[in-house]
Order: C-alpha cells, then sequence, then structure tokens
C-alpha cells in the first residue's frame, strides 16, 4: 500500500520561531508537492520538487522553503515562523506525467499552529 | 488562467438520496481531471480520475463523474448518500501544461442528515 508520512499531526510553534515539516513518500516517485489548506480557500501550492535537489516556486512561497537532499525525502521549512502561517499543510507525491496517471497521494496532513 | 470552481461551498443531503457535486474548470488544454475526497482530520484521497476515453468514470465509493468538454464540467454524482460520505471534495484539474502543476477548486463540504 503506498504512503505518504509526516513527521508530525499536530504542531504549535512560537512566532519568530524555525520550524521544519518533513515528509516521507515510499513509493518511489519523482515529485513532491506541499500544500497549505485554508477554509474556504482549497489547496495553496506552495513549493513543489520534480527531483531530488531540484524545486520550483508554487503560488505562495512567500515565508517558505524546501530541502530535498533525498528522493523519499521533502522538507518544508519555514524561517520565521508568524501568526498568518497557521494553517493545515499537506504534503503528497506522484509519478511523472506520461509514464503513469499521475494523481497526488497525499499525507494525513500538519495542522500548525503559530502564536 | 487555470482555474477551478466549486459553486457550493457546502451541500446538505439526506442519506440515501443521490448527490451531485459541480465542478468548472478553465484550462488551456486536455484536461486531466481529478475528484478527491478528505475526511476530518484526514488527507486527501483519489476518488477517481478522467485523462481521456469514456467520458463517464467510475471510482471508489460508488462515486462517478462525467465529463463534458461543451461546459467545462466534471460533476460528481453518487446515485445514494450514506452517512460516512460526509466529508469535504475537492475536484482538482492538471495536464501537460503548466508542467507538474495540479490546480484545486476550494472544495465543497458534504453533510449528510439521517
Amino acid at each position: 500500500d503506498v504512503k505518504v508520512t509526516q513527521s508530525s499531526r499536530y504542531l504549535v510553534k512560537r512566532t519568530g520561531e524555525k520550524v521544519f515539516l518533513e515528509c516521507v513518500q515510499d513509493m518511489d516517485h519523482e515529485n513532491m508537492f506541499w500544500y497549505r489548506q485554508d477554509p474556504g480557500l482549497g489547496l495553496r501550492l506552495i513549493y513543489f520538487s520534480y527531483d531530488v535537489k531540484m524545486k520550483e516556486k508554487g503560488d505562495i512561497p512567500e515565508g517558505y522553503s524546501v530541502s530535498r537532499e533525498k528522493k523519499e525525502r521533502f522538507s518544508l521549512i519555514l524561517e520565521s515562523a508568524s501568526t498568518n502561517q497557521t494553517s493545515m499543510y499537506l504534503c503528497a507525491s506522484s509519478p511523472i506525467p506520461g509514464q503513469a496517471p499521475y494523481e497526488q497521494y497525499f499525507g494525513p496532513g500538519t495542522r500548525l499552529t503559530v502564536t | 488562467a487555470q482555474s477551478v470552481t466549486q459553486p457550493d461551498i457546502h451541500i446538505t443531503v439526506s442519506e440515501g438520496a443521490s448527490l451531485e457535486l459541480r465542478c468548472n474548470y478553465s484550462y488551456g488544454a486536455t484536461p486531466y481531471l481529478f475528484w478527491y475526497v478528505q475526511s476530518p482530520g484526514q488527507g486527501l484521497q483519489l476518488l477517481l480520475k478522467y485523462f481521456s476515453g469514456d467520458t463517464l468514470v467510475q471510482g471508489i465509493k460508488g462515486f462517478e463523474a462525467e465529463f463534458k468538454r461543451s461546459q467545462s464540467s466534471f460533476n460528481l454524482r453518487k446515485p445514494s448518500v450514506h452517512w460516512s460520505d460526509a466529508a469535504e471534495y475537492f475536484c482538482a484539474v492538471g495536464g501537460d501544461t503548466g508542467g507538474f502543476k495540479t490546480i484545486f477548486g476550494a472544495g465543497t463540504r458534504l453533510f449528510v442528515k439521517a
């Protein structure tokens, strides 16, 4: 069974802290994504990666960075957490389009609260 | 610009009644279309997808969706709703343009009443 895991289900951090969210997939997928989910706004793409050490900005990259040192792991970093980054964060992975139907597989999410 | 619109923020149906969730998309090329479901506190799970071929696609949990190119729609249907179907549903579009990105709608929350 395919699996995407996220390091924490719930996280509470203080304003100004550096925050790391970890995501691991066991499907050997090339693509990995970080989204944030807010009520009424659906999923908004923060960053994605199509290969190790490769990354592309999504729609809302400000205040975030990412790291992909290994194919199975994709980390989201909040350099200096702010209260407006309180949200649900979802990680996903997918294979390359054309090689297989490239639906995305999602982790359970991390609900981050910044106080 | 690519976009997905789910006109209904929330819908309430009675258990056993039929369901239709609406989705309209804007996409410059042949779209890849998806419906995902998110149960409370969970990540998203794929219900069904359309890439080509038969415009009526079957998914898991008894759901189906119909692609109508002329209306730019991909509505999700289920003939008889169960209480366990209460969740949030997301329509999404992707394709060969825009790279690997998939655009998600804002979601429709389904409430099921006994």
